[in-house]
């Protein structure tokens, strides 16, 4: 158990559909990430937020909106998705410890894409 | 941050110490050296970090040489389990949150 929980852990949706994952973490931090790992490929960061604030957008498509509304919880909206976005989306959190420390990742949300 | 990299993939025996080594050539000052494990369709899930020298804890250990521009993650007695894939990481402390950048990893396979 890390902590971090996402739903849905599997979503099939169409182009046109909206859909939203909901991430959610249980281990008091401040800060909190959404990545992208699609097949064969490497983690990509999407967002992350610390203090509720965005402090990175890595030129993400606007079709995938980031939503905080408070420390714990993290939302990913999605709409008009295309067929290549179909990938595994991970949520991550961690503390401002001032030196090092580790992201705690949920168990993340297949998405596919039709 | 700096770029890491690390061998893509590597097979190894059970019960056999593993080492894998990644390289960061351009490591700045006040970055960390961490390692994650990641499982098929999972999220990664911290091994061990460091800074200099070495550090071990219950599952690993890690070497880092004066320089820091190399790292070695090493994994005693390997079982079939700890099949996955290994990322080494540099990053740090920023504004807040961690800065880091994800490779492609190293696919451990253990083989009966």
């Amino acid at each position: 158990e890390t902590g971090v929980t996402q739903t849905p852990r599997h979503l099939v949706m169409g182009m046109t559909n909206k859909k939203s994952l909901k991430c959610e973490q249980h281990l008091g931090h401040n800060a909190m990430y959404w990545y992208k790992q699609s097949a064969k490929k490497p983690l990509e960061l999407m967002f992350v937020y610390s203090l509720e604030e965005r402090v990175e957008n890595n030129s993400v498509p606007s079709r995938f909106s980031p939503e905080c509304p408070n420390s714990s919880h993290l939302f990913l909206h999605l709409h008009t998705l295309q067929p290549e976005d179909s990938a595994l989306y991970l949520c991550a959190s961690s503390q401002d410890s001032g030196q090092g420390g580790e992201q705690y990742f949920g168990p993340g949300t297949r998405l596919t894409v039709t | 941050l700096a770029k890491t990299t690390q061998p893509i993939s590597m097979d190894s025996y059970e019960g056999q110490e593993v080492n894998i080594t990644c390289s960061h050539n351009n490591i700045a000052t006040n970055d960390y050296i961490t390692w994650y494990q990641q499982f098929p369709s999972q999220g990664p899930r911290f091994i061990i970090q460091g800074y200099k020298t070495k550090v071990t804890n219950e599952v690993a250990s890690l070497f880092i040489p004066a320089d820091r521009k190399s790292s070695t993650l090493s994994l005693p007695r390997v079982s079939l389990s700890d099949t996955a894939v290994y990322y080494c990481l540099v990053g740090r402390q920023s504004g807040g949150y961690q800065k880091v950048t994800f490779g492609t990893g190293t696919k451990l396979q253990v083989i009966p």
